[in-house]
């Protein structure tokens, strides 16, 4: 039973350039999140994508963008990349509308310079 | 709006000591509760959870007891091993509202076993 994926793990861009990371979610599960982590910090919360949808979005500005595909994968775009989009970018996903516990995916870790 | 508060740290234990890891949150209502863990360089993986007051979650000798009373969600485990050496986050997600399934996380806090 194949767990969270993501990919790349690593990247590195320059400012203003824009990214794109994927996620495909554990066997069974509907629904995805994205949460941002900085060095040293607890992981905030991006967004969430269910049925294709944003469902929730959490205080992030408009250039973090996403999209979930009908297999349930996603992607996280980021444009105009601040020097401060460094971080590792973690993909969660769980099960149904109810949700409650979600599992993380090892991270893509984003070097902006 | 929701908060997790966990215990400062680093902390720093010997091989076979007793651990805690304090956390207290501020939610409306009845938010269902976590330990998260991450090794070096790696994503999360989920520890522990408990759904509802007075509920317990344990998993490989870690324990956690949901305290409605004091709002805490400490973690404690009898004896460490270096294997152990992470870091560990306290979370909560709470249905309903605006906050639905969203998990809000303390800051994290770094053990150290040594041998």
């Amino acid at each position: 039973d194949a767990g969270v994926t993501q990919s790349p793990t690593h990247l590195i861009k320059t400012r203003g350039q824009q990214v794109t990371l994927r996620c495909s979610p554990k066997s069974g599960h509907d629904t995805v999140s994205w949460y941002q982590q900085a060095l040293g910090q607890g992981p905030q919360f991006i967004f969430q994508y269910y049925e294709e949808e944003e469902r929730q979005r959490g205080n992030f500005p408009d250039r973090f963008s996403g999209h979930q595909f009908p297999n349930y994968s996603s992607e996280l775009n980021v444009n105009a990349l601040l020097l401060g989009d460094s971080a590792l970018y973690l993909c969660a996903s769980s099960w149904g509308r109810l949700q409650e516990t979600q599992y993380f995916g090892p991270g893509t870790r984003l070097l902006v310079l | 709006g929701n908060s997790v508060t966990q215990m400062e740290g680093p902390v720093t234990l010997s091989e076979e000591a007793f651990l805690t890891i304090n956390c207290t949150y501020t939610a409306t209502g009845y938010p269902s509760l976590f330990w998260y863990v991450q090794y070096p360089g790696e994503g999360l993986q989920l520890l522990l959870k408990a759904t509802k007051a007075d509920d317990k979650g344990s998993n490989k000798g870690f324990e956690a007891t949901y305290r409605k009373e004091t709002t805490s969600f400490h973690l404690e485990k009898g004896s460490v091993q270096v294997s152990d050496s992470a870091v560990y986050f306290c979370a909560l997600s709470k249905a309903g509202g605006t906050s639905y399934g969203k998990l809000t996380f303390g800051q994290g806090t770094i053990l150290t076993v040594h041998p």
